[in-house]
């Protein structure tokens, strides 16, 4: 059983386009973060969520929206999608906040052409 | 802001030893470490809680400086498997920031 589980693993799409990538977590975990890695491998956080509540944004743009159905699933919205949102893009859990290890998913790479 | 660890990259014959650094300008409550193989995710390797402690896990141990806010991890007798991008990761007290640093490029050669 896949611990973090994301979906889909490859995203190709055009300049302008909406989509979406899904994250799954069956650990129990509280608090669950997206992550953008980028070209230089640099892991910036994007968003932490605490039992379904954002709890950090780090001044990420408009056009990315997390959702939080329930505290084992957090997705990621983005629309109008521009060229430099192309990169590799981690969902992770963690049990509390940041005294635990995070558990990754196998992450998404999103290309926008 | 992300703590800064040196080398960015570091090329080893196999046997050989590494030491990674990571360094906060902020009080470091906790450092995590991390190994991510190409095109995988970061998987955890230890976790340091107090100021001092050191870590062991197989033939990598690290270590925590609460005072200079550092960390180290050592690499010894180095193998193959252990080529990858290591990161540090950090979480404050009170906080559900999880950060990590600017990652460090190591590449062990036959």
């Amino acid at each position: 059983d896949t611990a973090v589980s994301q979906t889909p693993k490859y995203l190709v799409t055009q300049m302008g386009n909406d989509k979406s990538i899904k994250c799954e977590q069956n650990l129990g975990h509280d608090t669950m973060y997206w992550y953008k890695q980028d070209s230089k491998k640099f892991l910036k956080i994007m968003f932490s969520y605490n039992n379904k509540e954002l709890i950090i944004n780090e001044t990420v743009p408009n056009r990315f929206s997390p959702k939080s159905p329930d505290k084992a699933h957090l997705n990621l919205h983005i629309n109008s999608l521009e060229l430099g949102d192309s990169a590799v893009y981690f969902c992770a859990s963690s049990y509390s906040q940041g005294f635990t290890e995070a558990f990754f998913g196998q992450g998404t790479r999103l290309t926008v052409v | 802001q992300q703590p800064v660890q040196s080398p960015q990259a570091v090329i080893l014959r196999e046997g050989e030893d590494a030491v990674i650094n990571c360094s906060s300008s902020k009080a470091l409550y906790s450092v995590h470490w991390y190994r991510q193989k190409h095109g995988e995710a970061p998987v955890f390797l230890m976790i340091l809680l107090k100021g001092g402690e050191q870590k062991g896990h197989e033939k990598i141990s690290a270590s925590f400086n609460e005072k200079k806010q550092q960390s180290s991890l050592y690499l010894t007798a180095s193998q193959l498997s252990y080529s990858g991008t290591y990161f540090c990761g950090t979480g404050a007290s009170g906080t559900y920031k999880y950060i990590f640093g600017t990652g460090t490029r190591l590449k062990v050669l036959a």
